[in-house]
């Protein structure tokens, strides 16, 4: 069975510091995605990013950042020099291909709750 | 493009009432996916379809839970009769396998159960 941890359940840092927020995967499969959700406090549960297996290239994306190491089942996110808006819960999410249907449900980890302190 | 539409944004209701929430995905995705999620439980899959079958209901909590994809472009989730424990915010979610099972969410519905 698939599973995701995220055993920071709440982070507070001053604005313009740095943040990582780690995930932790374990799958038996060898095709699989990882994926990124914030959800504000409004509610909406909104794609950050996704990673397949096979890539594990860090990616940038302005203050964002990804790092995906296979060695040790970590997806972990990275907010530079963070702001009040960046306030959320953000989960890390794994799909895994089977049964060739395609599409396959996401295993979400707990979140991790983050708040920046103006 | 409109997102995933999901109605009502809220409910309420009392216990023993029937409850529908519907759910319309994004134009031309091939899966949609209901979730609940709750501060004891998190974010748990209830039940998917690809291309409006149900594939996997095994977390469909009870048979007082049902749900059904007539078309491509809707579908629905019932509780019958509703409960307390019930009460949670419901997402609906669309992917298209193009883009690699990416799954774009509702801004669900929060629904309460008295």
């Amino acid at each position: 069975a698939q599973k995701v941890t995220q055993a920071q359940t709440e982070i507070s840092v001053v604005e313009k510091e740095d943040v990582t927020l780690d995930c932790v995967y374990e799958t038996r499969d060898t095709t699989y995605y990882l994926f990124w959700y914030k959800q504000p406090p409004s509610g909406e549960l909104v794609f950050l990013i996704r990673r397949n297996s096979f890539d594990e290239q860090n990616e940038i994306s302005g203050r964002y950042s990804w790092n995906f190491q296979k060695s040790t089942s970590s997806f972990n996110f990275t907010i530079t020099a963070s702001q009040v808006v960046d306030s959320a819960v953000y989960f890390c999410a794994l799909s895994e291909r089977g049964w060739g249907f395609g599409n396959e449900k996401l295993t979400f980890g707990t979140g991790t709750r983050l708040t920046i302190i103006p | 493009d409109a997102g995933v539409i999901q109605s009502p944004r809220h409910e309420v209701t009392e216990m023993g009432q029937e409850v529908t929430l519907r759910c319309k995905p994004i134009s031309g995705h091939n899966s949609l996916f209901w979730y609940r999620q709750t501060m004891m439980r998190g974010l748990e899959l209830l039940i998917y379809f690809n291309n409006n079958v149900p594939i996997d209901d095994s977390g469909m909590p009870e048979d007082r839970f049902s749900a059904k994809m007539p078309n491509a472009s809707f579908s629905t989730l019932k509780i019958q009769p509703s409960e307390p424990r019930d009460s949670a915010v419901y997402f609906c979610a669309s992917s298209l396998r193009q883009e690699e099972e990416t799954q774009y969410f509702g801004p669900g519905t929060r629904l309460l159960v008295l």
